[in-house]
């Protein structure tokens, strides 16, 4: 039962190129997320998607930043014109479903990515 | 603003011993509750999650507490092993809000003696 996957897990571009993160979820997951760490700090929210809909990006910078999760393929994170501010560490995360508790883990429950680790030179 | 914020950042334990991670939350409102663990060069792991109906919760060597009087969360590791060296988040979703927005603290680094 493969995990979230990402890739690429590194990735280096130069000032005002594009930077394009992929993550295919959890089997069964029909929910992602996205979050960037800067070192030594905590994730922080980006975007909430599900399939063909944002439901919520208020941790997105309004500018150069968007996300999709198409019907078909992974979920893309795309970052115009990339600057040294966002060297950061991406992840992705997935869940089953929103809201339910069940007997174990809750199915809202994030399972995260290995990340895509992006340097901008 | 509000945050969930950890006591520690660091945390040094012999092995065998049990540790115990704090985390302070200020948002009352926050009715879920997770703890992941992050190894270096790795994503997020998640151990142990708790709703806020709930003080108490254990998993295997895991046991998170929740009090919510005082707006503190816990993670009780026993019998604590060098593979248990990680940074640990905790992390809060607050009722209301888009269930996508997790609120990480910033992490309390765990180190295993042998």
């Amino acid at each position: 039962n493969a995990g979230v996957m990402q890739n690429p897990r590194h990735l280096v571009r130069r000032r005002g190129q594009e930077a394009r993160l992929r993550c295919s979820p959890m089997k069964g997951h029909s929910h992602v997320y996205w979050y960037r760490q800067l070192p030594e700090e905590g994730l922080k929210f980006m975007v909430y998607l599900q399939k063909e809909n944002i439901i919520d990006e208020s941790g997105m910078p309004k500018e150069r930043f968007s996300a999709e999760f198409p019907k078909e393929g992974p979920s893309i994170l795309r970052i115009q014109q990339v600057v040294r501010g966002d060297s950061a560490a991406y992840f992705c995360a997935s869940s089953r479903a929103p809201g339910q508790w069940g007997s174990g883990t809750s199915t809202d429950t994030q399972y995260f990515g290995p990340g895509t680790r992006l340097t901008v030179l | 603003g509000e945050s969930v914020g950890l006591h520690l950042p660091t945390l040094s334990v012999q092995e065998g011993d049990n540790s115990i991670i704090n985390c302070a939350y200020s948002n009352s409102a926050s009715d879920y509750f997770i703890w992941y663990k992050q190894e270096s060069g790795k994503g997020p792991q998640f151990i142990i999650d708790i709703r806020s109906n709930m003080d108490k919760r254990q998993g295997q060597r895991v046991t998170v507490l929740l009090n919510k009087t005082v707006k503190h969360l816990s993670l009780q590791i026993a019998a604590t092993q060098p593979g248990d060296s990680a940074v640990y988040f905790c992390a809060e979703k607050r009722n209301g809000g888009s269930q996508g927005n997790l609120i990480f603290g910033k992490g309390t680094k765990l180190s295993v003696k042998p």
